[in-house]
């Protein structure tokens, strides 16, 4: 059972273009991460956020954190080559963690 | 700062072979977990370890076992490996607390089973 459904599954953008990713759930979550993977690597917490509506900035990220605590939008301003990799919401309740399958995001120079 | 460390990092074993994923961390986190990672799935938990003496099954435990062997290390067993169980493996750990826990991998491991 998937409790976090993200998309999309892949995108592949230019350099300087915007873009959004999505993390939908049914489930509440006390708190969400979003987390960058590179091939042969673990993943890296980007950002962690605790509270219903909440919006993080992280350089040309922007994160917010759906009012119900349900799901997750990440938005890449004026994406660039380095952000390419893999990212993974991820939804914590109590002890568990329980990731969406991932957004690989290509930034094309 | 080590963070999460584990071993093997690549391993190929035939079906049928018994090996040990080796796991250790330096946070002095309470809660230990192992995942597998394949293709289009994201992340699957396999056990985790709440604190030290206890474990419990994840999503995908079939044909696993794990060991809480102290606060430090969490080891992932295959008894009898088979080819389904070809994936990169990942352990992680958290502090435990509730509020904005943050889970932190280790680098992962290869493992293919022919």
């Amino acid at each position: 059972t998937q409790l976090l459904e993200q998309s999309p599954q892949f995108l592949s953008i230019q350099e300087g273009e915007n873009l959004t990713v999505y993390c939908n759930s049914s489930s509440v979550f006390s708190s969400l991460q979003w987390y960058r993977q590179e091939p042969g690597e673990g993943p890296v917490l980007l950002v962690t956020v605790v509270t219903g509506g909440e919006v993080k900035k992280l350089k040309r990220l922007t994160f917010q954190f759906g009012d119900a605590r349900k799901d997750s939008s990440l938005h890449i301003t004026a994406a660039q080559p380095g952000d390419t990799g893999l990212y993974l919401c991820a939804g914590g309740t109590g002890n568990q963690f329980y990731f969406g399958t991932g957004t690989s995001l290509t930034v094309i120079p | 700062n080590a963070g999460v460390t584990q071993t093997p990092k690549f391993q190929v074993l035939k079906t049928g072979q018994s090996m040990t994923l080796q796991c250790a961390q330096d946070m002095n986190h309470n809660s230990m977990y192992w995942y597998r990672q394949d293709p289009g799935m994201g992340l699957r938990l396999i056990y985790y370890s709440a604190s030290e003496g206890t474990t419990d099954k994840g999503e995908v435990p079939n044909g696993y076992n794990v060991s809480r062997l102290n606060k430090r290390e969490f080891s992932l067993r295959l008894e009898s490996a088979a080819p389904s169980q070809t994936s990169v493996y990942f352990c992680a750990s958290t502090t435990g607390t509730e509020s904005g826990n943050t889970i932190y991998f280790g680098e992962g491991s290869w493992l293919t089973v022919v």
